[in-house]
């Protein structure tokens, strides 16, 4: 199964950018490239999914590397909210129809100072 | 909808005690799984299953039973808890192709 890899942690200022980095240099053309974030106590919550091309959503954007074999999640302007554990996972849409391990890791967790 | 729901959010067990974790879900979703979640060790997959009377293992699945018998439900079982059971522990649904909607979790802790 592909794996990706991120860092231990993250720190950023309030109301700015800051860019989530996830490696997945394994990556196969049919994996989907899926973040989720888990606010403390709580459950983790989807964000955003891309495959090839760039994508944007309320949430985020996620910046997908030429190759795919890293991609960055931003979000523009951070807020006290946003610090959680966030998740880079990969899913394969050929197996999206029948058995799917859906394997999360550690996690980055990222800080957002005031 | 309720979306996913867990119960009970805590337990306290006796080793050697058995109980059963609830999850349902109000979404017709055909995914449903389970994690568990240990300090510092992020989530692991415990058993999940693509629809009613499918399941399959997932990281971690020993100690652990479950059954799908309908869509809405997933039952998480521990036979014979231990101590290394102690944990949080998530359920998550999704319909094909989809995001997944996780539950609020049950924290578990075994003495």
């Amino acid at each position: 199964d592909a794996k990706t890899t991120q860092p231990n942690s993250m720190e950023s200022n309030e109301e700015e950018p800051v860019h989530l980095p996830c490696n997945h240099s394994t990556i196969s053309g049919t994996d989907y490239i899926h973040w989720y974030r888990q606010l403390p106590s709580q459950g983790p919550e989807y964000v955003i999914h891309g495959l090839t091309s760039n994508v944007n959503n309320r949430m985020a954007s996620l910046a997908i590397a030429e190759d795919r074999k890293s991609s960055t999640l931003i979000l523009h302007r951070a807020t006290l909210r946003d610090a959680a554990v966030y998740y880079c996972i990969l899913r394969d849409i050929i197996t999206q129809g029948g058995s799917e391990k859906l394997v999360f890791g550690k996690g980055m967790k990222l800080t957002v100072n005031p | 909808n309720a979306g996913v729901t867990q119960t009970p959010k805590f337990q306290v067990l006796k080793t050697g005690q058995s109980m059963t974790l609830q999850c349902a879900q109000d979404m017709n979703h055909e995914y449903m799984s389970w994690y568990r979640q240990d300090p510092g060790m992020g989530l692991r997959l415990i058993h999940y299953s693509v629809g009613a009377g499918i399941t399959d293992q997932g990281e971690v699945p020993n100690g652990y039973n479950v059954s799908r018998s309908t869509t809405e439900d997933f039952p998480l079982r521990l036979l014979s808890a231990a101590p290394s059971q102690t944990s949080v522990y998530f359920c998550a649904s999704k319909r094909q192709g989809g995001k997944l909607f996780f539950g609020s979790g049950t924290q578990l802790s075994v003495l």
